[in-house]
């Protein structure tokens, strides 16, 4: 069975400031990675996704992540964040052989001070 | 850009009531996405449909909780009777043959008393 920690539950950090928002998975088998981001009172809106290839994946709104197998991580970055990047982000796997099963993580809060 | 609808946003009922949830996934999906959103269990697959057969409703307690998709357009979830523990963020996303990625609705967001 698969499973995604998202370690830290709120980051603060300073506008303009870089962030790094920290995802591990546990699986068995080879998977698909996603990070999405949720806005209040809004449903998840797909951030960026690793499905094969270079294990540096650019997203929308300047985010990217590095897909690194023997540590079975998926970081989520950003050299330099915007208020309006305040947001729950979560963390998202699923095996290839059945990619419409998505587990998240419990997310992690970005919380962007000015 | 095209969304996927759900309605209502928000309810507020009393235990022992039907709840019934909507959702219009996006025209031309074929696959669509039901999880529940909670504090305490983070957000969980409840059921999936493909081509309007349920094909994994594992996630779903099926002594009150049922889907349907009546129609390739309507996606509904109704929880009959429902109880407090059932409050949260129902979300339904859709999608394409199964693959990633799965668009969201904005959630309804329902309390029990």
């Amino acid at each position: 069975a698969q499973s995604v920690t998202q370690l830290d539950s709120q980051v603060p950090v300073f506008e303009e400031a870089p962030v790094e928002l920290r995802c591990n998975y546990s699986s068995s088998v080879s998977v698909y990675l996603f990070w999405y981001v949720q806005y209040p009172n809004q449903g998840l809106q797909l951030l960026l996704k690793y499905l094969s290839g270079s294990t540096l994946v650019k997203g929308i709104n300047g985010f990217e992540a590095e897909f690194n197998k023997s540590q079975t991580s998926f970081h989520l970055r950003k050299p330099s964040v915007h208020i309006s990047d305040t947001a729950e982000y979560f963390c998202a796997v699923s095996e290839v052989d059945s990619s419409y099963k998505l587990i998240f993580g419990s997310g992690t809060r970005l919380l962007v001070r000015p | 850009d095209a969304r996927v609808t759900q309605t209502p946003r928000h309810k507020v009922t009393e235990m022992g009531q039907e709840v019934t949830m909507r959702c219009q996934p996006i025209l031309g999906h074929n696959t669509v996405f039901w999880y529940r959103q909670t504090m305490m269990q983070g957000l969980e697959l409840l059921a999936y449909f493909r081509n309007r057969a349920p094909l994994d409703d594992s996630g779903m307690p099926k002594d009150r909780f049922s889907a349907e998709m009546p129609d390739a357009t309507l996606a509904t979830l109704k929880i009959q009777p429902s109880e407090p523990r059932d409050s949260a963020v129902y979300f339904c996303a859709s999608g394409f043959e199964g693959r990633q990625p799965q668009h969201f609705g904005d959630g309804t967001r329902l309390s029990i008393l």
